[in-house]
């Protein structure tokens, strides 16, 4: 099994653009979701999904768009990149939910100049 | 909203020495987790605590969650260089089944 693959592993935009940060995992997870990492302000919850068809906001979810076509993939799209998305995004998903632990995926570093 | 804090935000030790950080949330937590992440790397689950008072030990950690489920420890016995990184505590989002909201993390520094 290769757990949670998650691509690019960097990413430089120009504001303005948008892009795809594609996540699969192949554990048959129901339960995955975006994080982003930013210095001194842990890990917060950008959108999430219990399974295929279904996803919810998490914390910050603004300027974020997500989709479950499929239990293995849960793609995150920045529709129109801004400086303040500069950060290190994180997917993690979970066989049924939060209230077991959650395997994370090795992260994009996104740079939006 | 509901809050989890961790202290310190940073401790740097000499190896050798304990080390102890803190969790705090702001409301009751049905269930606590703790990960590691590495420098450079993702977080890695630890250890997950649901019972009031419970104490869990994985080899030299302890992990405490408190009697009123607000609050959880993670104590490093003789910290070793492996130990450097940064950890982090999380529990469920207050009102929802499917958030999980995570502390701001404590970075450990160990040197010779």
């Amino acid at each position: 099994n290769a757990g949670v693959t998650q691509t690019p592993k960097f990413q430089v935009l120009k504001t303005g653009q948008s892009m795809t940060l594609q996540c699969a995992q192949d554990m048959n997870h129901e339960y995955m979701s975006w994080y982003r990492q930013d210095p001194g302000m842990g890990l917060r919850l950008i959108h999430y999904s219990v399974g295929a068809g279904i996803t919810d906001q998490g914390e910050v979810p603004n300027g974020y768009n997500v989709s479950r076509s499929t239990t293995e993939d849960f793609p995150l799209r920045l529709l129109s990149a801004a400086p303040s998305q500069t950060s290190v995004y994180f997917c993690a998903s979970s066989y049924t939910g939060i209230n077991e632990k959650l395997f994370f995926g090795s992260g994009t570093q996104l740079s939006v100049l | 909203g509901q809050q989890v804090m961790q202290i310190p935000q940073y401790q740097h030790v000499q190896e050798g020495e304990d080390f102890t950080t803190y969790c705090n949330s702001s409301t009751t937590l049905s269930n606590i987790q703790w990960y590691k992440q590495r420098p450079g790397g993702h977080p890695v689950f630890l250890i997950q605590l649901v019972k009031s008072g419970e104490v869990k030990k994985q080899k030299r950690l302890t992990f405490q969650f408190g009697e009123a489920k607000k609050n959880s420890s993670l104590h490093i016995t003789a910290t070793q260089t492996t130990d450097v990184g940064t950890y982090f505590c999380a529990g469920p989002h207050t009102g929802t089944a499917s958030k999980l909201t995570f502390g701001t993390g404590t970075r450990l520094q160990v040197t010779l």
